[in-house]
């Protein structure tokens, strides 16, 4: 089965920190990947999407910015953190078999 | 305009009812539709996964069920424990088609 790991669970960060979240994927191969960002009682916002090595999509204009280095490997990278990125981060992967797997997700605080 | 809608968006019930959740849809190719339960601070967990085909699915106390004619699907959850409190999202084929959670 396809497992996504994500880390760290939680990370406090002060403003105008750099940030980087790694997210990767066992079992499976090519698979697509995302990461979302869900502020509190909120739903999913799809942030970036990739579908092969190399490949990102942004959905939505912000401090943000996402590689992928390897076919398994997905990060999600700030130069400088705001305030306005704290919130809880999932990296989901995406294939024909299993469909939709989350990570377990990092809450961000940025302080 | 999000082409998954869920209902309601927040439910509060006694420990030991039963309750539905509903999802609505348009979106189209359709493929298959899956139930996920999202603990707070935690990742969507899978529940349950229906193809076209399939009218009902079972996973212990979670029952899905699927009307692809009138695009609909509830999620009812029976005798409920105090562990069910939880966001529960409906995603529609493999898209990026989330519902908002109840």
């Amino acid at each position: 089965s396809q497992t996504i790991h994500q880390w760290p669970a939680t990370l406090v960060q002060p403003v105008g920190s750099p940030l980087s979240l790694e997210c990767t994927v066992e079992g499976t191969s090519n698979p697509n990947l995302y990461w979302y960002r869900q502020a509190a009682g909120r739903g999913l916002q799809l942030l970036f999407y990739s579908v092969g090595i190399g490949q990102i999509s942004s959905e939505v204009p912000q401090n943000l910015s996402a590689s992928r280095p390897q076919d398994r490997q997905f990060i999600l990278s700030s130069k400088k953190l705001l305030l306005s990125d704290s919130g809880f981060y999932l990296c989901a992967g995406q294939d024909s078999l299993y469909g939709y797997t989350f990570g377990s997700g990092t809450r961000l605080t940025v302080v | 305009k999000n082409q998954v809608e869920q209902s309601p968006q927040s439910l509060i019930i006694l420990e030991g009812k039963n309750c539905t959740l509903q999802c609505n849809y348009t979106v189209s190719p359709f493929s298959n539709l899956r139930w996920y339960k999202q603990d707070t601070g935690r990742g969507p967990v899978s529940l349950t996964i229906m193809t076209f085909s399939e009218n009902t699915k079972s996973n212990g106390r979670y029952t899905a069920t699927l009307d692809a004619d009138t695009k609909q699907s509830s999620l009812h959850i029976t005798a409920s424990q105090l562990s069910d409190s939880a966001s529960y999202i409906c995603v529609v084929s493999l898209s990026s088609d989330f519902g908002q959670g109840t």
